[in-house]
C-alpha cells in the first residue's frame, strides 16, 4: 500500500526558498500524477501543481511563476521549492498521488500534511 | 479558474438521519468521454482530506455504501443514507476537469 510523508522545514524567513520532499514508499513513483496542495484556514484546500512520472508539470497559475515540482524516481521522491514567500505561504502543505483510471481515479493518498511558517 | 461552491456550509445531523450536501460549479464538469471530474474528500480534524467519491458517483475504495454521490454538468450531490459518528468531518468537492483544480469551501458535518 503507497505512503506518503512530507519533510521539510517547518519555519522559512520571508522573501526565502520554502523546500519540501514528498517521500514514496510501499509502491512505484514510475506511474502516476503526483500532486502538492496547501491549507490554509483563508483560502482552504489550494492545487499547485503536479508532476507525471515522465517530469511533465503543471502549476496554478496563480503560483506558476515560484514554484517547481521534481521528481526523483530513483530516490522515490517528489519536491516543492516556493521561491519568494511571504507570510501569504504560511500553510499546511500537503502532497497526493492522483490513483488509476481503473481504480480510484482521485487523489486515493495523501501525506499527512506538515505545516509551515514564513516568519522572521 | 473553475469556481466550487458548496451548500450548506454547516450541517448539523442526528444519527441514523440522511444527510446531503450540494455542490455547484461554475462551468460544467462533463468531459467529452462522458464523465463528470468532480469528487468528494471528508477531512477529519487533524488529518489530510480522504477520497470519498470520484468522478461524480463512483465510492472509492473501503468507502461504506451509506455514501453515494449524484450530479452531472455543474450541480453535484453528496448524500449519507444513515449518518454515522465516524462521517463528522468537513466535506469538500473538488473538480479536476481542468488546471487549477480547485475546491469548494467545504461543509462541516457534526452531530447534533
Amino acid at each position: 500500500q503507497v505512503q506518503l510523508q512530507e519533510s521539510g522545514p517547518g519555519l522559512v524567513k520571508p522573501s526565502e526558498t520554502l523546500s519540501l520532499t514528498c517521500s514514496v514508499s510501499g509502491g512505484s513513483i514510475n506511474k502516476n500524477y503526483w500532486s502538492w496542495f496547501r491549507q490554509t484556514p483563508g483560502k482552504g484546500l489550494e492545487w499547485i501543481g503536479y508532476i507525471y512520472f515522465s517530469g511533465v508539470t503543471n502549476y496554478s497559475p496563480s503560483l506558476q511563476s515560484r514554484v517547481t515540482i521534481s521528481i526523483d524516481t530513483s530516490k522515490t521522491h517528489f519536491s516543492l521549492t516556493l521561491s519568494s514567500v511571504t507570510a501569504a505561504d504560511t500553510a499546511v502543505y500537503y502532497c497526493a498521488r492522483l490513483g488509476d483510471w481503473n481504480s480510484d481515479y482521485g487523489f486515493d493518498v495523501w501525506g499527512p500534511g506538515t505545516t509551515v511558517t514564513v516568519s522572521s | 479558474d473553475i469556481v466550487m461552491t458548496q451548500s450548506p456550509l454547516s450541517l448539523p445531523v442526528t444519527p441514523g438521519e440522511p444527510a446531503s450536501i450540494s455542490c455547484r460549479s461554475s462551468q460544467s464538469l462533463l468531459h467529452t468521454n462522458g464523465y463528470n471530474y468532480l469528487d468528494w474528500y471528508l477531512q477529519k480534524p487533524g488529518q489530510p482530506p480522504q477520497l470519498v467519491i470520484f468522478l461524480s458517483n463512483r465510492r472509492a475504495s473501503g468507502v461504506p455504501d451509506r455514501f453515494s454521490g449524484s450530479g452531472s454538468r455543474t450541480d453535484f450531490t453528496l448524500k449519507i443514507t444513515s449518518v454515522e459518528a465516524e462521517d463528522v468531518g468537513i466535506y469538500y468537492c473538488m473538480q479536476s476537469l481542468q488546471t487549477p483544480y480547485t475546491f469548494g469551501q467545504g461543509t462541516k458535518v457534526e452531530i447534533k
